[in-house]
């Protein structure tokens, strides 16, 4: 078992759809990380937290310690926010890397 | 620079062939981590640096693989012997202090063994 589990791997959406994507982990962070990859590109940084949740325009993460899950959502989806979306961790045995997920494809059509 | 800067952004490299991925991070950040990302994986750690001292290798899947930062800003990622195997997206990270400062991305560097 993987220490970072997303879900889903693919989720299809219509324009304006919210969406969510679940990330569960089983290990101590020091803070989850929401990842942002496009097709042959690199990996934008979305969200960094530990705790409660964070918003950026369309974009909401909450993070539930106690349970060890967090939660990535887009409001108003459109076919720009189309990519993968990888939930990675900071564990606290593990110095500064990070562990990733495998990552969750979004496909939002027009 | 303004991001990190990865070189060349793409490789085809014939087996057996020796490779040099480059890295070169955000002006001022100590951390730099290099990553493998296998097609439909997420990235799995390689090695991290912090300034010029490599502070954990123990992702480094053989000994064909060598990262160096010496003067604590450009890295080099040198895989020797290059497999098939080793074909990935190798992605480079840099961050101002450890994992409490968010990261930076690179676009990484797509090997391709044939």
């Amino acid at each position: 078992k993987n220490e970072v589990e997303q879900s889903p791997q693919n989720l299809t959406a219509q324009e304006g759809e919210f969406i969510t994507i679940n990330c569960s982990y089983s290990v101590g962070i020091s803070a989850l990380h929401w990842l942002q990859q496009h097709p042959g590109g690199g990996i934008v940084s979305l969200f960094m937290l530990s705790s409660g949740k964070k918003k950026h325009g369309r974009l909401i993460a909450t993070i539930n310690i106690q349970e060890k899950h967090s939660s990535l959502h887009i409001t108003a989806s459109h076919p720009r926010d189309s990519a993968v979306y990888i939930c990675a961790v900071s564990p606290e045995t593990s110095g500064s890397r990070l562990t990733f997920g495998e990552g969750t494809q979004l496909t939002v059509n027009p | 620079g303004a991001g990190v800067s990865q070189s060349p952004r793409y490789k085809v490299a014939k087996r057996g062939q020796d490779v040099a991925l480059r890295c070169d991070p955000i002006s001022g950040h100590v951390s730099l981590f290099w990553y493998q990302q296998a097609l439909g994986q997420g990235p799995e750690f390689l090695t991290y640096f912090q300034n010029e001292a490599q502070l954990d290798k123990s992702g480094l899947p053989s000994d064909r693989f060598f990262a160096e930062r010496p003067e604590g800003s450009v890295s080099t990622l040198k895989i020797q012997r290059t497999q098939q195997e080793d074909s990935a997206v190798y992605l480079c990270a840099s961050s101002l202090y450890g994992s409490g400062y968010g990261y930076t991305f690179g676009s990484g560097t797509r090997l391709t063994v044939v």
